[in-house]
Formats: structure tokens, C-alpha cells, sequence
């Protein structure tokens, strides 16, 4: 079974300034999808970045990147220039590639507060 | 033009009771899903549903049934409720294979 870690239950940002949050997960599987969703107070879950396990190159998406270690099967976020907007919770999830059951494994989240 | 409707958005009631959380999307997507997110803001899957099959989490009490009345809707009904059913419930559709997106959540209370 499929298990993704989030180690940081809070983290906080001065506005503008750049934070990483992390995951990392475990899985037996060669091909899969890693994902960032944010649910901000609204409750909204909202993806943020999606990985194919197969690409090696990073994702990226504006402010958005994360960093991809297959090997050590680490999956971490940065989020660059740290805006108010950013304060949520941030949701790693992984999903197995193809078949019928496309469901989401999510970790247990990081409160990311963004301070003016 | 949302993607991803869920309806009531909050639902109060009482133990016993049973009700029913409609989701429908209008993204064309041929699989829909259920994610309880409970108190502590974990989410996991409940079931999954395309037009060929129907997988659903061992965990989750027979109470709890998906009805698909077309490929756009994926309802949640819930019998006998239970002070533990409390929690967001989301609805999220996908292709299959692909990134899903979530609807708004229906905050369950059971009282």
C-alpha cells in the first residue's frame, strides 16, 4: 500500500519570501502521479502542481515548483514570493498511473500561514 | 460554469436520519469520486466510480451508498446516521488517469 508523509504540520512565511514544504511517500509502484493541492479557509481543494513519475524535470507552475527526488521518493513544494493568499492548507497526494482506480492518497497536510 | 457542483453545502441533522449529498460535473469526465475529510482535516477515499465499475473503500460502513443516476452525477446517500459520520464530504471527478477536481465540500453535521 501507498502511504505520502507531510512532516510539517505548520509552517509560516514572511510575505514575499520563499518556503518549502515537504513530502515523501512510499510506494512499490514505477509509474504514478504526485500532486500539491491547497485548500485555502474556503475550504476549496484547488490543485496546485501535478508530476509524472516518468519526467525528470521539475514541474512548475508561476511561483510553484517543486523539487522531485524518484530515488529517495521525496516530492517537495516551493512556493516563491510568498503572497497573503498563499495561508492554507497544502495537501501531497500520490496517485498509481493507469487502471480504473485513479484514487488519491493524500498526506496529512501542512497549515502554511503567510505573515504580512 | 462550475466545474464541480455539490449541493447542500451544509447539512444539519440528527442521528438516525437518513440523507443525501447530490454532486454532479459538467466536465465531460467519465470517473467521479467521494473523499470524507474528517475533523482533523485528513482526506480519504470512499469510492470510486466510472461507467464500467464501481470501487469502494473497505472501510467505509454499507450505510454509505454512491447512486449514479447518468455519467455528470455521483450522489452520496447515508442511512442511520451516526454522530461519527460527521465531517466534509467532497465530491471530485477526473478523466481516468488523469488530475481530479474537487467540488466545494458538504459540511456534515450530525447531532
Amino acid at each position: 500500500a501507498q502511504t505520502v508523509t507531510q512532516s510539517q504540520p505548520e509552517m509560516s512565511v514572511q510575505e514575499a519570501e520563499t518556503v518549502t514544504l515537504s513530502c515523501t511517500y512510499d510506494t512499490s509502484e514505477n509509474n504514478y502521479y504526485l500532486f500539491w493541492y491547497k485548500q485555502p479557509p474556503s475550504r476549496q481543494m484547488i490543485l496546485v502542481i501535478r508530476q509524472e513519475a516518468y519526467k525528470q524535470q521539475n514541474a512548475t507552475e508561476n511561483r510553484f515548483s517543486v523539487n522531485f527526488q524518484k530515488a529517495a521518493k521525496s516530492f517537495s513544494l516551493k512556493i516563491s514570493d510568498s503572497q497573503l493568499g498563499d495561508t492554507a492548507m497544502y495537501f501531497c497526494a500520490f496517485m498509481k498511473y493507469g487502471g480504473s482506480q485513479g484514487n488519491l492518497i493524500f498526506g496529512k497536510g501542512t497549515k502554511l500561514s503567510v505573515k504580512p | 460554469d462550475t466545474a464541480v457542483s455539490q449541493t447542500p453545502k451544509y447539512l444539519v441533522t440528527q442521528m438516525g436520519n437518513d440523507k443525501s449529498i447530490k454532486c454532479e460535473q459538467n466536465l465531460g469526465h467519465d470517473t467521479m469520486y467521494w473523499y470524507k475529510q474528517d475533523s482533523k482535516k485528513f482526506l480519504k477515499i470512499m469510492f470510486s466510480y466510472n461507467n464500467k465499475e464501481l470501487i469502494i473503500n473497505e472501510t467505509v460502513p454499507n450505510r454509505f451508498s454512491p447512486k449514479s443516476p447518468d455519467k455528470a452525477h455521483l450522489n452520496l446517500h447515508i442511512n442511520s446516521l451516526e454522530l461519527g459520520d460527521s465531517a466534509v464530504y467532497f465530491c471530485a471527478s477526473s478523466r481516468q488517469g488523469y488530475e481530479q477536481y474537487f467540488g466545494p465540500g458538504t459540511r456534515l453535521t450530525v447531532t
